[in-house]
């Protein structure tokens, strides 16, 4: 089964620093999404992104997120200055927009900020 | 989005047939059925999808009643590996539109003893 891949699995960051999760979507797919989970708390939308822009997001989703698709297989979340309530696991997902659709998730990037 | 509810926890034991039922009194002529398996630590995984009656995959059958307003997840024989958090999503899967992400509730944890 295609899979989606995440990098780095563990990020530690300090409080005020920016911090970049990178995701590789499944090849073929033209919908991408982030999504984080809080340990113990529910898995939450961010963003969503379809053509080079984004398509939807959350209240979550503030100034200090932005998502970028730099190449044609990358697709990444920065945080710009991060803050001890942005530690989570972030998820990326895909789907191919094709037919009724799947989404496809990656295995996750833990986040702890200090 | 059709608000869903399920039993926040089961337990289960090996070999056992687990049927996890979930509500959506509110749910749209458009509105799929999706349920989703995640592990601690990892990325929820796609299990089964559903617009009507029932379908059945290699790992679970989903029953959905004619007027669709619940829907039931059945795992067959589960084994220890089955142990996990089990989501209900429903949406109207049309991409680009304020219903083109998925809207996690808390989900049912099943446990699954020897």
């Amino acid at each position: 089964e295609p899979e989606v891949t995440q990098t780095p699995s563990h990020q530690v960051t300090q409080m005020g620093q920016e911090v970049i999760l990178r995701c590789v979507p499944i090849s073929n797919h033209l919908y991408f999404y982030w999504y984080r989970q809080i340990l113990g708390q529910k898995v939450e939308f961010l963003v969503s992104f379809y053509n080079n822009e984004i398509s939807e997001k959350s209240e979550i989703f503030d100034d200090q997120f932005s998502v970028e698709r730099p190449d044609g297989s990358n697709f990444t979340l920065k945080i710009r200055s991060t803050k001890l309530e942005d530690s989570a696991m972030y998820f990326c997902a895909s789907s191919d927009g094709t037919g009724v659709p799947r989404w496809y998730f990656g295995p996750g990037t833990r986040l702890t900020v200090t | 989005l059709a608000k869903t509810t399920q039993p926040i926890s089961m337990d289960s034991y090996e070999g056992q047939e687990v049927n996890i039922t979930c509500s959506h009194n509110n749910i749209a002529t458009n509105d799929y059925i999706t349920w989703y398996q995640q592990f601690p630590s990892q990325g929820p995984r796609f299990i089964i999808q559903g617009y009507k009656t029932k379908v059945t995959n290699e790992v679970a059958s989903l029953f959905i009643p004619a007027d669709r307003k619940s829907s039931t997840l059945s795992l067959p024989r589960v084994s220890l590996s089955d142990t996990a958090v089990y989501y209900c999503l429903v949406g109207d899967p049309a991409y680009g539109g304020s219903q083109g992400n998925l809207i996690f509730g808390k989900g049912t944890k099943l446990s699954v003893k020897p």
